[in-house]
C-alpha cells in the first residue's frame, strides 16, 4: 500500500527565501505525481503534475522534481512571498491512477 | 477558465438522515471522483466514476455511499444514513483522461450533528 510522507509538516520563512518542500513515497511504481495547494478551508489547486517519464516540470516561480528510483519529489519555491502562504500537498498515483495524498506542509511566508 | 463546482458549500444535517451532494465536473472531462478529508487529516480517496459506473472504490466507501450521474452534466455522492464521523469536507474532482491532472473543486463541508 503506497504512503506518502512530506517533510517538513510546517514551514515559516521570511518573504524573499527560496523554499524546497519534500515528499517521498513508498511504492516507486508510480504513473505521475501532482503537486497541489491548499489555502485553509479551501479545495485543492493542481500546481505542477509529473509524468513518471519526466524529471521535472516548472511553473512561472515553482519546480517540481521527480526521483522514481528513491521515491522522491521535490517542491521549490524560489523567491517566496506572503501569497505563497499555504498548506503544499503532494499526492502520488499509481495502477489505478488514484491518488495518494500526503499530510502537507503548512507554510507561512511573513513580511 | 472551466472549473469544478460544488453545491452546496455547507451541509449540516442530523444524525441519521440522507445529504447529497452535488458537482458539476468541467464538461469535457471523462473521470470524476470524490474524495474527503477529515478536519486536521489526510485528503482520502473515496470513489471514481467512469463511463458511467463505479471503476473504483475505497474501504471507506460502503453501503451508505452512491454516486450518480443523473443527467450527463451533475455528478452526486449520497449518504444514505449520515453518522457522526461523516462530518469532513467532500471535495469533488475530474480528468480529461487518466494521465493528466486531476482538477478540484472547492468542497462541501458536511457537518453531522
Amino acid at each position: 500500500k503506497q504512503e506518502v510522507t512530506q517533510i517538513p509538516a510546517a514551514l515559516s520563512v521570511p518573504e524573499g527565501e527560496n523554499l524546497v518542500l519534500n515528499c517521498s513515497f513508498t511504492d516507486s511504481a508510480i504513473y505521475n505525481l501532482q503537486w497541489f495547494r491548499q489555502d485553509p478551508g479551501k479545495g485543492l489547486t493542481s500546481l505542477l503534475l509529473i509524468q513518471s517519464s519526466q524529471r521535472e516540470q516548472t511553473s512561472g516561480r515553482l519546480n517540481a522534481s521527480l526521483d522514481k528510483s528513491s521515491g522522491r519529489s521535490t517542491l521549490y519555491i524560489a523567491a517566496s512571498q506572503p501569497g505563497d502562504s499555504a498548506t503544499y500537498l503532494c499526492a502520488a498515483s499509481g495502477g489505478s491512477y488514484i491518488p495518494t495524498f500526503g499530510r502537507g506542509t503548512s507554510l507561512i511566508v511573513h513580511p | 477558465e472551466p472549473e469544478v463546482t460544488q453545491t452546496p458549500s455547507h451541509q449540516v444535517t442530523q444524525m441519521g438522515q440522507e445529504v447529497i451532494l452535488r458537482c458539476v465536473p468541467i464538461s469535457n472531462h471523462l473521470y470524476f471522483y470524490w474524495y474527503r478529508q477529515i478536519l486536521g487529516q489526510k485528503v482520502e480517496f473515496l470513489v471514481s466514476f467512469y463511463n458511467n459506473e463505479i471503476s473504483e472504490k475505497s474501504e471507506i466507501f460502503d453501503d451508505q455511499f452512491s454516486v450518480e450521474r443523473p443527467d450527463g452534466s451533475n455528478f452526486t455522492l449520497k449518504i444514505r444514513s449520515t453518522k457522526l464521523e461523516d462530518s469532513a469536507m467532500y471535495f469533488c474532482a475530474s480528468r480529461l483522461a487518466e494521465v493528466n491532472e486531476q482538477f478540484f473543486g472547492p468542497g462541501t463541508r458536511l457537518t453531522v450533528l
